[in-house]
């Protein structure tokens, strides 16, 4: 079956950095999405990979290594409008999206 | 960018009615659009894929004949819940398909049936 892991909730301080990880197994892949979804808002999009690697954009960046079936977002520098859920999504070889459960990412100051 | 909108943003029904939801693409084209259902604290649940001009392909478990959906234009798809029960209470989002690898998603729509 399709199944992507990740973890339920994350806490971090204002200003530091976050590592979220997303492990998948999907029947084929093309592209790891991840979103951020703020509580009753729909989900934003923040990254697409679909090589091997890290990409950055801004304070936040993706990580995709597709032999292993994992990936992770890291968020650097991060603020209070920080705290949301990161959703992790694959596409499999359908071109459709399989979700995994988000994770909560709780800031403190 | 490509924007995507629904209407109503929130609705409140009584239990035994229908509802219908509106989902469009104001700047683009969608030939594919899908439907998503999400309860609190739970990740997106795919409910049903809305081609325009044909038959929506449902997802395992979803009753098509209780979620309506109808695409008639590219730029516009309609979920209408029939006869609803407070289980069907829920944050439903649609999301409007620009190219093989890009989708944009609506607000959502936050139903409350009583």
């Amino acid at each position: 079956g399709q199944n992507i892991d990740q973890p339920t909730e994350m806490t971090a301080t204002e200003g530091a950095i976050v590592q979220i990880n997303c492990t998948y197994q999907t029947s084929g892949f093309n592209g790891l999405f991840w979103y951020q979804q703020h509580a009753g808002e729909a989900p934003t999009f923040l990254s697409y990979n679909v090589l091997d690697g890290l990409e950055e954009k801004g304070r936040f960046s993706s990580f995709l290594s597709r032999s292993k079936g994992y990936s992770y977002l890291l968020l650097k520098e991060l603020q209070m409008k920080d705290s949301a859920s990161y959703l992790c999504a694959v596409m499999d070889s359908n071109y459709q999206l399989i979700w995994g459960a988000g994770t909560k990412l709780i800031i403190k100051p | 960018g490509a924007v995507v909108s629904q209407h109503p943003s929130w609705v409140i029904c009584k239990s035994g009615t229908s509802v219908k939801i509106e989902c469009r693409s104001l700047d683009f084209q969608a030939t594919t659009m899908f439907w998503y259902r999400q309860f609190p604290k739970q990740s997106l649940m795919l409910m049903a894929t809305s081609n325009e001009g044909s038959k929506a392909t449902y997802e395992q478990g979803v009753e098509k004949d209780k979620f309506l959906i109808n695409h008639a234009s590219l730029t516009l798809s309609t979920l209408t819940v029939t006869s609803a029960h407070p289980e069907d209470s829920s944050f439903y989002i649609c999301s409007a398909r620009i190219s093989d690898y890009e989708q944009y998603f609506g607000p959502g729509t936050r139903l409350t049936v009583t």
